[in-house]
């Protein structure tokens, strides 16, 4: 079974960094490119950035590009995401989505994790 | 950048249809997928490259795209289709992912 455990969330006072963790079993992790993806309470989906299999191609959301860095360790299964220079606008839910390819660019999302929750506040 | 729209809000009662689209131009010549997201829970596909269903997604929930509007319909309408349903497409002029705004469905 896929599963995909984020953390790393927590309060943070805006200008901080915070690094969020994905750790994830089940599958080959090392196969499949991998994805951040953020809600803010009771809001829409906004992805932010992805990584394919070998972080030979990685992108972001304009809104985040910048400040926030996706990395990967295929040999330690987990994924991560550095924020930078928070805002009060970065809370959100953040969530670790499993990709269907190992390619970066045109596929979509049959895994999610529970999320973790970000609030940049003072 | 590529933008979708979806209508607020979907009411349906038990056992009929519910047609949720998501707007976008010429969607048709995208692939779409859909998700559905319950209260508190994980969003989970239901739908992928326009028609596709994952295992376990009963045959209920279909969907099509043509020209500007896909379409996710769930037939037979069940009061745990209760949810919010995004659409999501690629951005190939940015190397984007693009979700639509959600629709949340009602069940009356």
């Amino acid at each position: 079974e896929v599963q995909l455990e984020e953390s790393g969330g927590g309060l943070v006072q805006p200008g901080r960094s915070l690094r969020l963790s994905c750790a994830a079993s089940g599958f080959r992790f090392g196969d499949y490119a991998m994805h951040w993806v953020r809600q803010v309470p009771g809001k829409g989906l906004e992805w932010v950035s992805g990584i394919s299999w070998n972080s030979g191609k990685i992108a972001y959301a304009d809104s985040v590009k910048g400040r926030f860095t996706i990395s990967r360790d295929n040999a330690k299964n987990s994924l991560y995401l550095q924020m930078i220079r928070l805002r009060a606008e970065d809370t959100a839910f953040y969530y670790c989505a499993k990709d269907t390819h190992g390619d970066y660019g045109g596929w979509h999302f049959d895994a999610w994790g529970r999320g973790t929750l970000v609030t940049v506040s003072s | 950048s590529y933008v979708l729209t979806q209508p607020p809000s979907v009411s349906v009662a038990p056992g009929k249809t519910a047609r949720i689209t998501c707007g976008g131009n010429n969607i048709g010549n995208k692939n779409v997928h859909w998700y559905q997201q319950k209260p508190g829970q994980a969003p989970l596909l239901v739908i992928y490259f326009d028609t596709d269903r994952p295992s376990g997604i009963p045959e209920r929930i279909s969907g099509t795209n043509f020209g500007n509007t896909a379409t996710l319909t769930i037939s037979r309408v069940e009061g745990g289709d209760e949810a919010d349903y995004y659409c999501q497409v690629w951005d190939s002029n940015t190397d984007h992912y693009v979700f639509g705004p959600g629709t949340k469905v009602n069940v009356l």
